[in-house]
C-alpha cells in the first residue's frame, strides 16, 4: 500500500522560499504515476500546483509562473517542491498525491495523497 | 484559461439523491475526476474518467460528463456523504479544480 508524507517548514517569511519532500512509501518513483503537489488556501478551494513523471517530465501550474520547481529524487524515493518568494497569499495546507497511471486513457486521478502540511508565509 | 465552475452549495435531505455540476468550455471532451474532502482530512476520490468508481466507493456514487456539464450524483445520500465535492479536469498540460461545492446533507 502506497503511504505518501510530506515534510518542511510550517512558517516561512514573505519573499523567502518554500522547500516541501514528499516520502514515498510502499511503492516505486519508477512506477508510471504522476507525483502530483496541491495546496488549499484557508477557507478556498483546491488549487494544483504541479506534477513530475519519474523521467523528470514536469508540468506546472502557470498561475504561478516560474516560482515553482518540482523535483525527484528516485535513490531516496521522494520528490520534492520549491516555490519562491513566497507572499501570505501562499498559506495553505500543502498535499502530494499520486496520479494514478497516464492521460488520457489510463490516468484514474490523484489516489493517494499525503496527510497535508500547514505553511504559513509570516514575518 | 480554462475554467471549472461548480454551484457553492447543494442540500439534500437524507435518502434522496443529490447532484453536483460542474460546468466548463467543452467539458464533455476531457475526462472529468471528483473529489470528496471532509474537514481535518486529505481528499478522496470518489469518481474517475468521468463514471469510473475506484475500489471502496459505495456504488451510490454516480458520475456522468456530457456537453459542457459534468454531473456527480450521489443516491441515497447519507449524512457520511456532507462535505465539499471538487471537480477535476486535464486542459493544456495544466490540471484544473472546480471550485468546489459543499454538500449539506439535513
Amino acid at each position: 500500500q502506497v503511504k505518501l508524507q510530506e515534510s518542511g517548514p510550517g512558517l516561512v517569511k514573505p519573499s523567502g522560499t518554500l522547500s516541501l519532500t514528499c516520502a514515498v512509501s510502499g511503492g516505486s518513483l519508477s512506477s508510471s504515476n504522476w507525483w502530483t503537489w496541491v495546496r488549499q488556501p484557508p477557507g478556498k478551494g483546491l488549487e494544483w500546483i504541479g506534477e513530475i513523471y519519474h523521467s523528470g517530465t514536469t508540468n506546472n501550474n502557470p498561475s504561478l509562473k516560474s516560482r515553482v520547481t518540482i523535483s525527484i529524487d528516485k535513490s531516496e524515493n521522494q520528490f520534492s517542491l520549491k516555490l519562491t518568494s513566497m507572499t501570505a497569499a501562499d498559506t495553505a495546507v500543502y498535499y502530494c498525491a499520486r496520479g494514478k497511471g497516464t492521460r488520457p486513457y489510463y490516468y484514474s486521478g490523484l489516489d493517494v495523497w499525503g496527510q497535508g502540511t500547514t505553511v504559513t508565509v509570516s514575518s | 484559461s480554462f475554467e471549472l465552475t461548480q454551484p457553492p452549495s447543494v442540500s439534500v435531505s437524507p435518502g434522496q439523491t443529490a447532484s453536483i455540476t460542474c460546468s466548463g468550455d467543452k467539458l464533455g471532451d476531457k475526462y472529468v475526476c471528483w473529489y470528496q474532502l471532509k474537514p481535518g482530512q486529505s481528499p478522496v476520490v470518489v469518481m474517475y474518467q468521468d463514471n469510473k468508481r475506484p475500489s471502496g466507493i459505495p456504488e451510490r456514487f454516480s458520475g456522468s460528463n456530457s456537453g459542457s456539464t459534468a454531473t456527480l450524483t450521489i443516491s441515497e445520500t447519507q449524512a457520511v456523504d456532507e462535505a465539499d465535492y471538487f471537480c477535476q479536469a486535464w486542459d493544456s498540460k495544466t490540471e484544473v479544480f472546480g471550485g468546489g461545492t459543499k454538500l449539506t446533507v439535513l
